[in-house]
């Protein structure tokens, strides 16, 4: 079956760094997305990668390992804002989406 | 990015009504549109695929007669959902995928629905 892997929740304080980690077992791949979900809303896209390394993008940096099936979500700079929960979907063969059940991030002061 | 609007975003209905669910994608042609509930605190889970003038794929364990689908035109799907019961009270989500994308997709604003 397909499946996909992230803790549940993390904590980390305002400032610091934290990083997200999603293992997954999908039939196929065609891209692993990073989506950022506050609280009653819907997700906004973070990140797309398709090959293996990182992707960097302002705060937030995304990495791929397509050989270890891994991927992780780098937060930088935390604030409090980033206090959401972070969503790792993987695209299979078919294009369908696979999608984690999130990883709720708590930020303390 | 694209733009997807959903309407409405609160819906409160009495139990047994019938509830539509718009979703518009306003500055690109949708070729297909995702409709997706989800339960508090779980993730998403997808309900049905739809791609424009045909009928939609729902998701095993999706009823098909409760939830109407229709993708009309490559900018509106919408959600029907009949005979509404409390246990469907969700946030309702649709996503919509253009031309040559590279799979990123737009998400609506999100419906939530309470069914009294």
């Amino acid at each position: 079956g397909q499946n996909i892997d992230q803790p549940t929740e993390m904590t980390a304080t305002e400032g610091a760094i934290v990083q997200i980690n999603c293992t997954y077992q999908t039939s196929g791949f065609n891209g692993l997305f990073w989506y950022q979900q506050h609280a009653g809303e819907a997700p906004t896209f973070l990140s797309y990668n398709v090959l293996d390394g990182l992707e960097e993008k302002g705060r937030f940096s995304s990495f791929l390992s397509r050989s270890k099936g891994y991927s992780y979500l780098l937060l930088k700079e935390l604030q409090m804002k980033d206090s959401a929960s972070y969503l790792c979907a993987v695209m299979d063969s078919n294009y369908q989406l696979i999608w984690g059940a999130g990883t709720k991030l708590i930020i303390k002061p | 990015g694209a733009v997807v609007s959903q309407h409405p975003s609160w819906v409160i209905c009495k139990s047994g009504t019938s509830v539509k669910i718009e979703c518009r994608s306003l500055d690109f042609q949708a070729t297909t549109m995702f409709w997706y509930r989800q339960f508090p605190k779980q993730s998403l889970m997808l309900m049905a695929t739809s791609n424009e003038g045909s009928k939609a794929t729902y998701e095993q364990g999706v009823e098909k007669d409760k939830f109407l689908i229709n993708h009309a035109s490559l900018t509106l799907s919408t959600l029907t959902v009949t005979s509404a019961h409390p246990e469907d009270s969700s946030f309702y989500i649709c996503s919509a995928r253009g031309y040559g994308d590279t799979g990123e997709l737009f998400f609506g604003e999100g419906s939530r629905l309470t069914v009294l």
